[in-house]
């Protein structure tokens, strides 16, 4: 598996947007960017994931550079809520999900 | 569509004695992950079961641990003679597997936190 290197942890402020990198300069051609979170020691949540191209969803956005040695997650208009660990994983179908030390996403008042 | 369940939620057991934590996947999802998280540390990977078959163990212990994922059922994670240092929370993650140009997540439950006193 390719490994990732994320900050230890991140402040944000409340309604501001939050910008997590991860760098992932080993990936191969067929491994995706997968970004979940867990919040509290509850079960990790699945965010957003791409290949190539910048995705967005409902809860996110995902900025892969071209190279794709590296992205960022985007979580426009952080809120409290948000505050969890953050983990980047480089991830195919039919190979494992391995998890690295994430990021602590702390959002203030 | 059910999600990911895990049960029990909480299991306590004394030293010596078995655990079994059974996760049940998403309808339609035939691959399960396993995961183990001690206190104030990450989740690692124990092991991937697609149904009947394990595919990789490499993060399982070598000793008193073992996994299955029969053809009917739920997965089961299965601790034989715990010891204290057994105590953590673990998850299970279940997928359906696609590859191509979607690819596709993985998606975890509640968890089982073991308490062995």
């Amino acid at each position: 598996d390719a490994k990732t290197t994320q900050p230890t942890s991140m402040d944000c402020a409340e309604g501001r947007a939050a910008n997590l990198p991860c760098n992932h300069s080993t990936i191969s051609g067929n491994e995706y960017v997968y970004w979940y979170r867990q919040i509290h020691s509850q079960g990790p949540q699945y965010i957003i994931h791409g290949l190539k191209n910048n995705e967005t969803n409902e809860m996110a956005s995902l900025i892969i550079t071209e190279d794709r040695k590296s992205s960022t997650l985007i979580l426009p208009h952080a809120t409290l809520r948000d505050t969890a660990v953050y983990y980047c994983i480089v991830f195919t179908s039919g190979s494992r999900l391995t998890f690295g030390e994430g990021t602590q996403l702390t959002v203030n008042p | 569509n059910a999600g990911v369940m895990q049960n029990p939620r909480h299991l306590v057991r004394r030293r010596g004695q078995e655990a079994r934590l059974r996760c049940s996947p998403m309808k339609g999802h035939s691959h399960v992950y396993w995961y183990r998280q001690l206190p104030e540390e990450g989740l690692k990977f124990m092991v991937y079961l697609q149904k009947e078959n394990i595919i990789d163990e490499s993060g399982m212990p070598k000793e008193r641990f073992s996994a299955e994922f029969p053809k009917e059922g739920p997965s089961i994670l299965r601790i034989q003679q715990v010891v204290r240092g057994d105590s953590a929370a673990y998850f299970c993650a279940s997928s359906p597997f696609r590859q191509g140009p979607s690819n596709t997540e993985a998606f975890f439950g509640q968890g089982t936190r073991l308490t062995v006193v």
